[in-house]
Parts: C-alpha cells; sequence; structure tokens
C-alpha cells in the first residue's frame, strides 16, 4: 500500500528553527510537495522537490532523498504566524497526490 | 485573479436529505479534485477530472457520492441520503495540469457540511 508519514504534532519557541520530517512508500514517484494549512482555512502551496537535494526559498528550505524515501521541511527563524499544520504530499506513478494527516505545528514565545 | 471559489461556505442539513456543493475553479485549470477534511484529519481523496478524460473516482466512499464537471469548468458533488458520517469540510482544488511537472493545487475556502 501507500503511505505517508509524518509526526502529529511538534513545539518549537519563536524565533527558532524546526525541522518537519516525511517519509513515503508510495507506487511511483513524480514529486513531493509541502503546503501549510492555518486551522480553519485551504492548504497553501509551499515547495516542491523532484530532484535529491535542497531548495530554498526565503525562511523555509525543502530537502528530498528519494533513495531513502525521505523529505524534510525546515523553517528557520519561527514567528507566530507560523503556528499551522504542514501536509506533506507524493505524486505517484499515476500522478495521483497521497497526503499525509498532516504536522500540526505549535509556536511557543 | 480570482481563485477557486466553493458554495456554499457552509451547510446544515438533516440526515437523509440530499445536499450539492459547487466548485468554480480557476480559469484555465484542466484537473479539478475534490477532497474530504474531518476535525483535525488528514485530507482524504474523492475524485479527479483531468480534461475530458473519464474521471478518477476511486476515492468516493459509497454510491451516495457522485459528481460532475460540466464543459471543463464548474463541479457539482451530490451526496444523496446524507448520514452523519459525511459530516466535514469538502475541499476543491485545481491545477493547471494533472498529469506530469510541478502543477501546485490551488485550493478553494472549502464547504463545511454538517447532517443533524
Amino acid at each position: 500500500g501507500q503511505n505517508i508519514d509524518q509526526p502529529t504534532e511538534m513545539t518549537a519557541t519563536e524565533g527558532a528553527i524546526v525541522q518537519i520530517n516525511c517519509t513515503y512508500q508510495t507506487s511511483g514517484f513524480n514529486g513531493l510537495f509541502w503546503y501549510q494549512q492555518h486551522a480553519g482555512e485551504a492548504p497553501t502551496f509551499l515547495s516542491y522537490n523532484v530532484l535529491d537535494g535542497l531548495e530554498e526559498k526565503g525562511r523555509f528550505s525543502s530537502f528530498l532523498s528519494r533513495s531513502k524515501g525521505y523529505s524534510y521541511l525546515l523553517l528557520k527563524e519561527l514567528q507566530m504566524k507560523d503556528s499551522a499544520s504542514y501536509l506533506c504530499a507524493v505524486k505517484d506513478s499515476n500522478y495521483q497526490l497521497i497526503w499525509g494527516a498532516g504536522t500540526k505545528l505549535i509556536i511557543k514565545p | 485573479g480570482a481563485g477557486v471559489s466553493q458554495s456554499p461556505s457552509n451547510k446544515v442539513t438533516e440526515k437523509g436529505k440530499d445536499v450539492e456543493l459547487r466548485c468554480d475553479p480557476i480559469s484555465g485549470h484542466t484537473a479539478l479534485y475534490w477532497y474530504r477534511q474531518s476535525l483535525g484529519q488528514g485530507l482524504e481523496f474523492l475524485i479527479y477530472f483531468q480534461g475530458n478524460s473519464a474521471p478518477d473516482k476511486s476515492g468516493l466512499p459509497s454510491d451516495r457520492f457522485s459528481a460532475e464537471r460540466t464543459g471543463g469548468s464548474v463541479s457539482t458533488l451530490t451526496i444523496q441520503r446524507t448520514q452523519q458520517e459525511d459530516s466535514a469540510v469538502y475541499l476543491c482544488a485545481s491545477s493547471l495540469f494533472g498529469d506530469g511537472g510541478s502543477y501546485e493545487q490551488y485550493f478553494g475556502p472549502g464547504t463545511r457540511l454538517t447532517v443533524t
């Protein structure tokens, strides 16, 4: 079967750095997405990785290792507004997006 | 430009009634997706439309659920004989293409369905 694993919840301090991990087992691989979802709102796109390595976009970076079936989202200089759920999703061989259950990130002052 | 819109934003219905949820995707987007999200849970895939191809209905939970997409644009998700377990937020998303590439999905604000 297809599976995406992420931690259910993480807590971090304002100004700090946090890494949210995602491991996957899917039928084929056509890219990995990270989305941010604030409570009561729709998910919004953060990043896309299809090749191994690190993609940096401002305070957010995303890393992919296809051989390990592993990705992480790195958030730097955390702000209170970063409190949200972070969803990992993988496009399988049929280009269907397989979604993880999301990681709820709590930022404390 | 305009994003994905959904209506109604909230719907309360009695058990056993039928409901229709509407999605207007971003103009020019060929792919359209419906998801369901229960409180505190991840996204549950329901159905996917790509251009004029037959839709991927593999995620529909029962035959009470159906969806159509008219003219390759607006989509309607219909739930017949609603049950309390159908209560959830129903999210619609569209992307430029469904196959290949880094085409991210753009989500609408969702319809919160409550079955009493």
